[in-house]
């Protein structure tokens, strides 16, 4: 699976939006881009994923360039329960999670 | 609340006592998943098991047994564990589909806080 590279941290304004880059220069045509959060001592929560095109659900939006080598998850309106470290991860289907050091957000009043 | 239970929450234990970590996934999914996750390090996979076989044991120590007796049920067994084995132990499942194109994120117990003293 590719390797990627976040920022170890991050803080945003409450109420702003929230944009987490991912680098993933060796990305391979058939890997997927997923995006994990996990909050203090919690198990890590499923957010996004997506192979080529942009996509949208109800926690977030993801963002990944023509070339796929890098990626933005965007929080629209971060609130104080989004300070989780994100985790960035490319991966072949049906391949394990190999979770790197993520991004610590911190949401700010 | 994402349809993975584990229990115990917390647990502390000598390293000369034998536990176990239960896991139970009310999902209907076809594979289950434990990883550690020691303090200020990222999440390491350490047995995967797939329509209950074990397919991955990412070399860890034996005394670290896992168990899998149907699709809903992994534990993992411990005995003679070290001070280091202090972690987060997660359990996750996912449902697992042929073919490149399928996808399957992984829903992640609340984890077992274990201690060893």
């Amino acid at each position: 699976d590719a390797k990627t590279t976040q920022p170890p941290s991050m803080d945003c304004a409450e109420g702003r939006a929230a944009n987490l880059p991912c680098n993933h220069s060796t990305i391979s045509g058939n890997e997927y881009v997923y995006w994990y959060r996990q909050i203090h001592s919690q198990g890590p929560q499923y957010i996004i994923h997506g192979l080529k095109n942009n996509e949208t659900n109800e926690m977030a939006s993801l963002i990944i360039t023509e070339d796929r080598k890098s990626s933005t998850l965007i929080l629209p309106h971060a609130t104080l329960r989004d300070t989780a470290v994100y985790y960035c991860i490319v991966r072949v289907a049906n391949n394990d999670m190999r979770f790197g050091a993520g991004t610590r957000l911190t949401v700010k009043p | 609340e994402t349809g993975v239970t584990q229990t115990p929450r917390h647990l502390v234990m000598g390293m000369t006592n034998k536990k176990s970590l239960k896991c139970e996934q009310h999902l209907g999914h076809n594979a289950m998943y434990w990883y550690k996750q020691s303090a200020k390090k990222p999440l390491e996979l350490m047995f995967v098991y797939s329509l209950e076989e074990r397919v991955e044991n990412n070399s860890v120590p034996s005394r670290f047994s896992p168990e899998c007796p149907n699709s809903s049920h992994l534990f993992l067994h411990l005995h003679t564990l070290q001070p280091e084995d202090s972690a987060l132990y997660l359990c996750a499942s996912s449902q697992v589909m042929p073919g490149a194109s399928s996808y399957n994120e992984q829903f992640f117990g609340p984890g077992t806080r274990l201690t060893v003293l």
